[in-house]
C-alpha cells in the first residue's frame, strides 16, 4: 500500500530556531514530491521535487529529496510566528495518475 | 487571479439531509480534485476529473457521495443521505495537467452534520 509517513508530528520552537521536517514514502510510480503549507484554510504550495540531490529554495524554506532513501526534509531557518502551520507533504504516484497521495502532516508552533 | 472557489463555506445541517459542495476550478485547469480532510486520517481524496471526466472514484466511501462535473468551471460533490461521521473539511483543488504540476486547493467547506 502506498504511504506516505511525516515526523515529527507536531514541533514546538522558538522564534529564530531552525527547524528540519521529515517526509519519507512508499509509493509506487513516483513522479514528484510536494511540500504544502496549511494555515486556517486552504494548503498553499511551496515546493515540487523531482530530482534527487537539488535543492529548492525560497527564502527560508529549503528542501531536498532523496530518491534512493526515499525521503524529502523540508528546512526553515530563522523561524518566525508566522510559520506556524501544518507542513503537508504529498506524494504524486501511486496506480492513479492523476493522485497525490499526503502525509498527516506536520504542525509546527514558533512561539515569541 | 482567482483561485479555486468553493462554496458553502460553512455547512451544518441534519443527518438524512441531502447536502451540495460546490467548486469552480481555475481557468484553463484541466483536472480538479474532491478532498476531505480530517484529524484522524488527514487529506484524503475522494475522486479526480480530467476535462470533466471522472477518472479515479476508488476514494468515494459509499454510495451515498456522488460528483459530478457538468462543464469545466464548475463541479459538485453531493453526499445523501448524509451522517454525523460525514462530518470534516472538503477540499476542492485544481491543476493543469497531472504530471508535475502542483495542485492548488479551495478555501474548503467545513460540513458538520448533527
Amino acid at each position: 500500500e502506498d504511504k506516505v509517513v511525516q515526523s515529527p508530528l507536531s514541533l514546538v520552537v522558538h522564534e529564530g530556531d531552525t527547524v528540519t521536517l521529515n517526509c519519507s514514502y512508499e509509493v509506487t510510480n513516483f513522479r514528484s514530491l510536494l511540500w504544502y503549507k496549511q494555515e486556517k484554510k486552504a494548503p498553499t504550495f511551496l515546493f515540487m521535487l523531482t530530482s534527487s540531490g537539488i535543492e529548492k529554495k525560497s527564502g527560508r524554506l529549503s528542501s531536498i529529496l532523496d530518491k534512493k532513501e526515499l525521503f524529502s526534509i523540508l528546512n526553515i531557518t530563522a523561524t518566525q510566528t508566522g510559520d506556524s502551520a501544518i507542513y503537508l507533504c504529498a506524494v504524486g504516484g501511486g496506480g492513479s495518475q492523476g493522485n497525490l497521495i499526503f502525509g498527516k502532516g506536520t504542525k509546527l508552533s514558533v512561539k515569541p | 487571479d482567482a483561485g479555486v472557489i468553493q462554496s458553502p463555506r460553512h455547512e451544518v445541517t441534519e443527518m438524512g439531509q441531502e447536502v451540495t459542495l460546490r467548486c469552480k476550478p481555475i481557468s484553463g485547469h484541466d483536472y480538479l480534485f474532491w478532498y476531505r480532510q480530517t484529524m484522524m486520517r488527514g487529506l484524503e481524496l475522494l475522486i479526480y476529473f480530467n476535462n470533466n471526466v471522472p477518472i479515479d472514484d476508488s476514494g468515494m466511501p459509499e454510495d451515498r457521495f456522488s460528483a459530478k462535473m457538468p462543464n469545466a468551471s464548475f463541479s459538485t460533490l453531493k453526499i445523501q443521505p448524509s451522517e454525523p461521521r460525514d462530518s470534516a473539511v472538503y477540499f476542492c483543488a485544481s491543476s493543469l495537467t497531472f504530471r508535475n504540476q502542483p495542485q492548488h486547493f479551495g478555501d474548503g467547506t467545513r460540513l458538520s452534520i448533527l
